[in-house]
């Protein structure tokens, strides 16, 4: 089976760093992705890791470890704005499995 | 340019009942994944189409069912309405099989009473 563990929530001030974790069992794995979901609203693509490393796009970045089964995305000069659910994705040969989620709650 | 656009919004359906939902994919895209997400959980992949063939399948029972068609929208059907069928169906776009990148529709809330 699949699983993906990620913390279910977090709560950060504004302007500072978070680093939201996730980890991973599948049978088989092309890459990871992270998604933004604010409440009633679609999710939203972040970034994608399909090698180790670090990935950086602004504000966002995301890092992988394949020999770890692990991930991380880290959001910086947090704002309020960014108050909203993050799933960590993992694409298993075109069938996708998406983690619970972990709320972040941006305080002032 | 328009992104995925899903219809209807919101859908009230009687136990055992039958619905379909429809998406249109981003302008471009090619490939079209379909998600049930229930309240407080992370979407579960129901699906994917490409070139009108159902590529790929999670863990759903054969009442879920779907289409697409040449112009690439697709429709999902759910037979046989459960209470606990009610969620949120969310549809993801894509041009090929990106490994990231997906574009999702705001989705239709699907109530079963």
């Amino acid at each position: 089976g699949q699983s993906l563990e990620q913390p279910s929530e977090v709560t950060a001030v504004e302007g500072a760093i978070v680093q939201i974790n996730c980890t991973y069992q599948t049978s088989g794995f092309y890459g990871l992705s992270w998604y933004q979901q604010h409440d009633g609203g679609a999710p939203t693509f972040l970034s994608y890791n399909g090698l180790d490393g670090l990935e950086e796009t602004g504000r966002f970045s995301s890092f992988l470890s394949r020999s770890d089964s692990y991930g991380y995305l880290l959001l910086q000069e947090l704002q309020m704005k960014d108050s909203a659910s993050y799933f960590c994705a993992v694409n298993n040969f075109n069938k996708f499995y998406f983690g619970s989620g972990t709320k972040l709650n941006v305080k002032p | 340019d328009a992104g995925v656009t899903q219809s209807p919004t919101h859908l009230i359906k009687t136990r055992g009942q039958q619905v379909t939902l429809r998406c249109s994919p981003k302008s471009g895209h090619d490939t079209v994944s379909w998600y049930q997400q229930a309240l407080g959980q992370g979407p579960q992949f129901i699906f994917q189409y490409y070139e009108e063939e159902e590529r790929q399948r999670g863990n759903f029972p054969d009442r879920f069912s779907g289409h697409q068609f040449p112009n690439y929208s697709s429709e999902l059907n759910v037979n046989a309405l459960l209470l606990g069928d009610s969620a949120l169906y969310l549809c993801a776009s894509s041009l090929g099989n990106r490994g990231g990148g997906y574009t999702f529709g705001s989705g239709t809330r699907l109530t079963v009473v």
